[in-house]
């Protein structure tokens, strides 16, 4: 599996938006980069996830670099109901039988 | 969006005792389930991946024989914890996926404590 590296905690302001960057320099050609958050005690909850465009959905941004070696989760207005452990993770394609391996992640903490 | 539900939530029980966690697709079939337990402060780790009517697969220093999963149907899967020492508890966490080319949804979680 490609491996992730991330800062193991970040704060940010509510209201303001917060850039959660990722690297993974082994990532290979075949492999989405996914993002997954997990709030305390609760299962994990999928956010987004691209092969090497950028993507946004309701919930975030994913910019992905043109080399694909790192990428950043944006979230636009942080609330306070976003501080969680974000996790990014390189997978094959869903058509893999493989699961998700997670790594540490990223505890991200909005602050009023 | 599809739902992934565990039972129980949380529990508690003596070492020595065996406890059942159930894990359901409740608007979808899953051909496949995951099981992850993850401990204070620490990341998902995988144990066991099941496929509807065979043999999980077990991750490597997962015992098989502690940790029985049966998924006998396409909407249910279940964890047992046999013999359960303090050091088996944990948050057991299911994923349930539709097919081979969807990507999986995870339960809430079930708190297990070893007394």
């Amino acid at each position: 599996d490609a491996k992730t590296t991330q800062p193991p905690s970040m704060d940010c302001a509510e209201g303001r938006a917060a850039n959660l960057p990722c690297n993974h320099s082994t990532i290979s050609g075949n492999e989405y980069v996914y993002w997954y958050r997990q709030i305390h005690s609760q299962g994990p909850q999928y956010i987004i996830h691209g092969l090497k465009n950028n993507e946004t959905n309701e919930m975030a941004s994913l910019i992905i670099t043109e080399d694909r070696k790192s990428s950043t989760l944006i979230l636009p207005h942080a609330t306070l109901r976003d501080t969680a452990v974000y996790y990014c993770i390189v997978s094959p394609s869903s058509g893999s039988a493989r699961q998700l391996t997670f790594g540490s992640g990223t505890q991200l903490t909005v602050l009023p | 969006g599809a739902v992934v539900s565990q039972h129980p939530s949380w529990v508690i029980c003596k070492s020595g005792t065996s406890v059942k966690i159930e894990c359901r697709s409740l608007d979808f079939q899953a051909t496949t389930m995951f099981w992850y337990r993850q401990f204070p402060k620490q990341s998902l780790m995988l144990m066991a991946t099941s496929n509807e009517g065979s043999k999980a697969t077990y991750e490597q220093g997962v015992e098989k024989d502690k940790f029985l999963i049966n998924h006998a149907s396409l909407t249910l899967s279940t964890l047992t914890v046999t013999s359960a020492h303090p050091e088996d508890s944990s948050f057991y966490i299911c994923s349930a996926r539709p097919s081979v080319s969807t990507d999986g949804y995870f339960g809430p979680g079930t708190r297990l404590t070893v007394t």
